[in-house]
């Protein structure tokens, strides 16, 4: 069975860094062709897409946040993190991870997801 | 970017009856290489994390019934559920996946009449 499981801080507060870990199992981050990516979600609001990272460790980043945004894997430990600095109200969201592929960016097997409240 | 503009927002449907959702693309997501339209649609129901449900336009994923189907080529995209379920109310999004930043429409909420 393949899981996602996104987990970190429920509350931040303004200009704090959020560390998001996902850790999957069911499949291996060192499998050619796998990534993992991260996707939020604000509350009521549609998908927007954060920063993916591929087995071979090649990382993409969403250009308005890529200032904002690290992702690393640790392959060995089947986990993806996800670092936001400066963080602020506006990035109050529910954050999924997701398997993606490199040759098709969709995203067919996404975590619970966990809600991140930014708030002082 | 990629912009995903879905249509309508909002539709309400008899059970049994068709609901088709539309999605446009502000530049072709058809990969010329391969011929392929970098093209998915998920369902969100509430409280749940989306739902892969179509990729390649038209390509079902795996346990999904066949009542969804999609079509389209290029900008313009459909998603048809051919007869409606209770247990098909929920949010659609289209994602591109042609570059990044992947982008998603802004959804369709699909209900019962």
């Amino acid at each position: 069975q393949i899981t996602l499981k996104e987990s970190g801080p429920t509350l931040v507060k303004p200009t704090q860094t959020l560390t998001l870990t996902c850790t999957f199992s069911g499949f291996s981050l060192s499998t050619s062709g796998v990534g993992v990516a991260w996707i939020r979600q604000p509350p009521g609001k549609a998908l927007e897409w954060l920063a993916l990272i591929y087995w071979d460790g090649g990382d993409r980043y969403r250009p308005s946040l890529e200032s904002r945004l690290t992702i690393t894997k640790d392959t060995s430990k089947n986990q993806v993190v996800l670092r936001m600095t400066n963080m602020d109200p506006v990035d109050t969201a529910t954050y999924y991870c997701a398997r993606t592929y490199y040759d098709g960016g969709y995203f067919d097997l996404w975590g619970r997801g966990t809600l991140v409240t930014v708030s002082s | 970017d990629i912009v995903m503009t879905q249509s309508p927002d909002s539709l309400a449907v008899s059970l049994g009856e068709r609901a088709t959702i539309n999605c446009k693309s502000s530049q072709s997501v058809l990969h010329s290489s391969n011929n392929k339209n970098y093209l998915a649609w998920y369902q969100q129901k509430p409280g749940q994390p989306p739902k892969l449900v179509i990729y390649w336009a038209s390509t079902r994923e795996s346990g999904v019934p066949d009542r969804f189907s999609g079509s389209g080529s290029g900008t313009d995209f459909t998603l048809t559920i051919s007869s409606l379920q209770a247990e098909d109310v929920a949010i659609y999004y289209c994602q591109q996946y042609y570059n990044t930043p992947r982008t998603f429409g802004g959804g369709t909420k699909v209900g019962i009449k």
